[in-house]
């Protein structure tokens, strides 16, 4: 079946600090979507990009569905404390409506 | 939020026992589905349904069945839970009817299911 590298698996970083974090797949995917979960709760959408090239901000939030389609990042600017927690890329390909999920990228914000 | 409500929230039973779990929708959107989440898994799919009592199989799906009578209303069978049926259960929604929005999934609470 279809796979997600997301990476990185981890990071820390420092109130403050712009993030970065993408993930990569073999496949091409016709939507690309970014969620974050937080301890405990179920994972909440963030962005959603739907055509190759696409940038889309959600406040300090920035992500792109990559010309190949194969790939996309998600990036945070200057980081605040409740960044805290999981984040999810998704892909979804063909006409069929299940989700592939990367395996998530934790991320600690240092106050 | 998405309106999507999921019961119980926490769930402890013994291995051999049946289990339901509950998701319900007030969004009336067509698709819904069972995830479970593991630790160094990430969310796996189980089943997915695409209508009222049209279901599929996801890539996880043994040792569980799902229903769904009503649009609201997707419930996910444990027939006889097993100690690797332990994980935190997600329900997710897609299809509203808003243009652009069909591809995105929106997720329940979870429901924390433990076998002893």
């Amino acid at each position: 079946g279809q796979q997600l590298n997301q990476s990185p698996q981890s990071m820390f970083i420092q109130e403050g600090e712009d993030v970065s974090m993408n993930c990569t797949s073999s496949s091409i995917f016709n939507t690309w979507l970014w969620y974050k979960q937080d301890p405990g709760e179920g994972p909440v959408l963030l962005i959603a990009l739907y055509k190759a090239g696409e940038l889309t901000s959600n406040g300090r939030l920035t992500a792109q569905f990559g010309i190949t389609r194969k790939d996309s990042f998600l990036n945070i600017s200057a980081s605040i404390p409740s960044d805290v927690g999981i984040y999810f890329c998704a892909g979804l390909g063909g006409s069929n409506y299940k989700l592939t999920f990367g395996k998530g990228t934790l991320l600690t914000v240092n106050p | 939020d998405a309106g999507i409500t999921q019961s119980p929230r926490h769930k402890v039973t013994e291995t051999g026992t049946p289990v339901t779990l509950r998701c319900h929708q007030t969004e009336n959107h067509r698709y819904m589905y069972w995830y479970r989440q593991d630790p160094g898994h990430g969310l796996r799919l189980i089943h997915y349904s695409y209508g009222v009592k049209d279901t599929d199989k996801g890539e996880v799906s043994d040792g569980y069945s799902v229903s769904r009578s009503k649009t609201e209303d997707f419930l996910l069978t444990l027939e006889s839970a097993t100690s690797s049926q332990t994980s935190v259960y997600f329900c997710a929604i897609s299809g509203s009817e808003l243009a652009g929005s069909h591809n995105e999934q929106f997720f329940g609470p979870g429901t924390r299911l433990t076998v002893l």
